[in-house]
């Protein structure tokens, strides 16, 4: 069993839907929960992350952790043709491991006008 | 224009040609690390660096290696490529190890061993 899943979708969308992705893992001990972008033929961009549980917006973005669920979400809001792209979510547990990076499989996303 | 690059972008070899893949960034940033990305599995982590002469490894470290004898440089070495490392390799930087969870990457080395 994986670490990190995350459902590769695709997952195709209309303009100006909401938008949920989701991971889940295993490893209790992560504690720092980032949400990755990346368009195609690029690196992946940070877009947001979270420390430990709770809620974090950033415009039409937020991050949502459930440590006792082991289940990370990130919702996007009317959705726009630009945010089509590959989600990547990724966790550390930091420590002695801060350095350690584990990511999910990604979620194509396409958003259509 | 702060940046993180790699080179070659791409590369075909053969099986057992030593090769290395070069990463720089300018931001001075401390931590540096390697993944590669293939179809269904994700980026997995190959090595990284929490500074200049301290390594350690990520979770598909075999048949690689590497070296930081300057902050700004972390080259990747593959001493005797073999087909199953036909992947496409990320570098990427952060300013430390405990902002690890911020990092800048590269634009990707698409490398192909026949």
């Amino acid at each position: 069993q994986k670490e990190v899943e995350q459902d590769p979708g695709p997952l195709s969308v209309p303009e100006g839907a909401i938008v949920s992705l989701n991971c889940t893992y295993s490893n209790s001990a992560f504690q720092y929960f980032m949400w990755y972008r990346q368009y195609s033929r690029k690196g992946p961009e940070l877009l947001m992350y979270t420390y430990s549980s709770g809620n974090k917006e950033d415009g039409r973005f937020t991050a949502q952790v459930d440590k006792s669920s082991k289940y990370i979400s990130l919702f996007i809001r009317d959705s726009q043709p630009s945010d089509s792209a590959t989600y990547l979510c990724a966790m550390s547990s930091g420590g002695t491991s801060y350095g350690k990076l584990t990511f999910g499989q990604g979620t194509i996303l396409t958003v259509h006008p | 224009e702060a940046q993180v690059t790699q080179n070659p972008r791409y590369l075909i070899t053969v099986t057992g040609k030593k090769l290395t893949v070069t990463c720089s960034q300018n931001m001075n940033h401390e931590y540096m690390s390697w993944y590669r990305q293939d179809p269904g599995l994700g980026l997995r982590q190959i090595y990284y660096s929490m500074n200049v002469e301290v390594t350690d490894k990520g979770d598909v470290p075999e048949g690689y290696k590497v070296s930081r004898k300057e902050k700004r440089n972390f080259p990747l070495i593959l001493e005797s490529p073999s087909p199953n490392q036909t992947s496409l390799y990320f570098c990427a930087s952060s300013p430390r190890e405990r902002r690890a969870y911020e990092q800048y990457f590269g634009p990707g080395t698409r490398l192909t061993v026949t």
